[in-house]
């Protein structure tokens, strides 16, 4: 039963426009989110989170939203550049059982066309 | 970028053998995770330690365990390889309960 999922396999955006993924959890216990960014034969790099007692978080180009009565959070990202075509992947965590056990989801390709 | 490092980077084995994969941080962070990375599954987590000697299973431990009894190093080892473990295994480390930080991988071929 996958408690995180990205429906999305791929997106492509246009160089400069923004970029949209998409996360859907079903677990009411997780309290925290996460993006990681994965280029090839690299391993994921943090780029944002969020706590469930917010709904925004900005960094930068980088803007995640949580909506928990919808279950879902976003990424967006403007204007998108070249360098952000990787594989997206969201993760969340239910910090109060004592470890850090991140789901993830299955990932999303992004690519930005110039 | 956190300091941590993974070795070997590639193998290959054959079923049956025994594999073990090593995890090394320099940031003395407390806890250290293994996930695994297979098409469509995203990262699913192996086991994590919250420190030293101190270990757990994750989503997908059978087949698997772990050591680690130093704060720099987290051993994962296979105890007898087989062709569902082929797979490209991640180590990461946290100091608290929010990101996670991830090494390099290793990619693992078993024949």
């Amino acid at each position: 039963d996958q408690q995180v999922k990205q429906n999305s396999p791929s997106l492509s955006v246009q160089e400069g426009r923004i970029s949209i993924l998409n996360c859907d959890y079903t677990n009411s216990m997780f309290d925290y989110f996460l993006w990681y960014k994965k280029y090839p034969a690299e391993g994921p790099t943090f780029l944002i989170s969020i706590s469930s007692i917010k709904d925004k978080n900005e960094d930068g180009r980088f803007t995640v939203f949580l909506n928990k009565s919808a279950k879902h959070l976003s990424l967006h990202i403007v204007p998108s550049q070249p360098g952000d075509s990787a594989v997206y992947f969201c993760a969340a965590s239910a910090r109060n059982q004592g470890a850090q056990k991140l789901v993830f989801g299955q990932g999303t390709r992004l690519t930005i066309n110039p | 970028d956190a300091g941590i490092t993974q070795s070997p980077r590639h193998k290959v084995t054959e079923t049956g053998t025994p594999v073990t994969l090593r995890c090394h941080q320099t940031e003395n962070h407390r806890y250290m995770y293994w996930y695994r990375q297979d098409p469509g599954h995203g990262l699913r987590l192996i086991h994590y330690s919250y420190g030293v000697k101190d270990t757990d299973k994750g989503e997908v431990s059978d087949g698997y365990s772990v050591s680690r009894s130093k704060t720099e190093d987290f051993l994962l080892t296979l105890e007898s390889a087989t062709s569902s473990q082929t797979s490209v295994y991640f180590c990461a480390i946290s100091e608290n309960l929010n990101e996670q930080f991830f090494g390099p991988g290793t990619r693992l071929t078993v024949l």
